[in-house]
């Protein structure tokens, strides 16, 4: 069982570049979000999808955007990347309100 | 906008020793309240989590006590081990959105 697979797990961009970070869940589960983790700042929320169809800004929108593809994946855009997006980037799921979050392995990416 | 606080930053225990970890929340609707420990290179991992009906949960070593009113909760780690050392996070829940706390690096020291 894989739980929650994030692609890639190290990327180094130029500024101004644009990528796709890649997730997917194999947990049947309703809820998918995207967080930043930054020294001193914990976990910040980015967007997050409650269910297929629907997404919501979290704390730090700006500068992403996301798809729900499907009940499994869900994607995370930066357009034009800045050094401010240098970041460590967690993708997690939940089966319903209140309950238990699977995070993935992480995704590390550097904007020069 | 919805806040969680987080204390202390940083804590270093003596092996067998106690800990406690504080945090506070700004969304008096929110409802769920889970503690996450994340090791090196890793994602978070659940480790105990304690709902607004509920005063106090223990689980062996672990406890988590909520005081609603005071929008107060804490993780409590008794006999703590080696391999308790890594990074606690505090959230707080209301409906589909999870707000995290802002860390606490815990170092036992052998």
């Amino acid at each position: 069982n894989a739980g929650v697979t994030q692609t890639p797990k190290f990327q180094v961009l130029k500024t101004g570049q644009s990528m796709t970070l890649q997730c997917a869940q194999d947990m049947n589960h309703n809820s998918m979000y995207w967080y930043r983790q930054d020294p001193g700042m914990g976990l910040r929320l980015i967007y997050y999808s409650a269910s297929e169809g629907t997404t919501d800004k979290g704390e730090v929108p700006n500068g992403y955007n996301v798809s729900r593809l499907n009940k499994r994946e869900f994607s995370l855009r930066l357009e034009s990347a800045a050094p401010s997006q240098t970041s460590v980037y967690f993708c997690a799921s939940i089966l319903g309100s209140s309950t238990e979050a699977f995070f993935g392995q992480g995704t590390r990416l550097t904007v020069v | 906008g919805e806040n969680v606080e987080q204390h202390p930053s940083t804590l270093s225990v003596q092996e067998g020793d106690s800990a406690v970890i504080k945090c506070t929340y700004s969304d008096s609707a929110s409802n769920y309240f889970p503690w996450y420990k994340q090791e090196l290179g890793k994602g978070p991992q659940l480790i105990i989590d304690i709902r607004s009906n509920v005063g106090e949960k223990k689980d062996q070593r672990i406890a988590v006590t909520l005081n609603k009113t005071a929008k107060h909760f804490s993780l409590h780690i008794t006999e703590t081990q080696p391999e308790d050392s890594a990074v606690y996070f505090c959230a707080a829940s209301k409906n589909y959105k999870y707000i995290f706390g802002t860390g606490t690096r815990l170092k036992v020291l052998a």
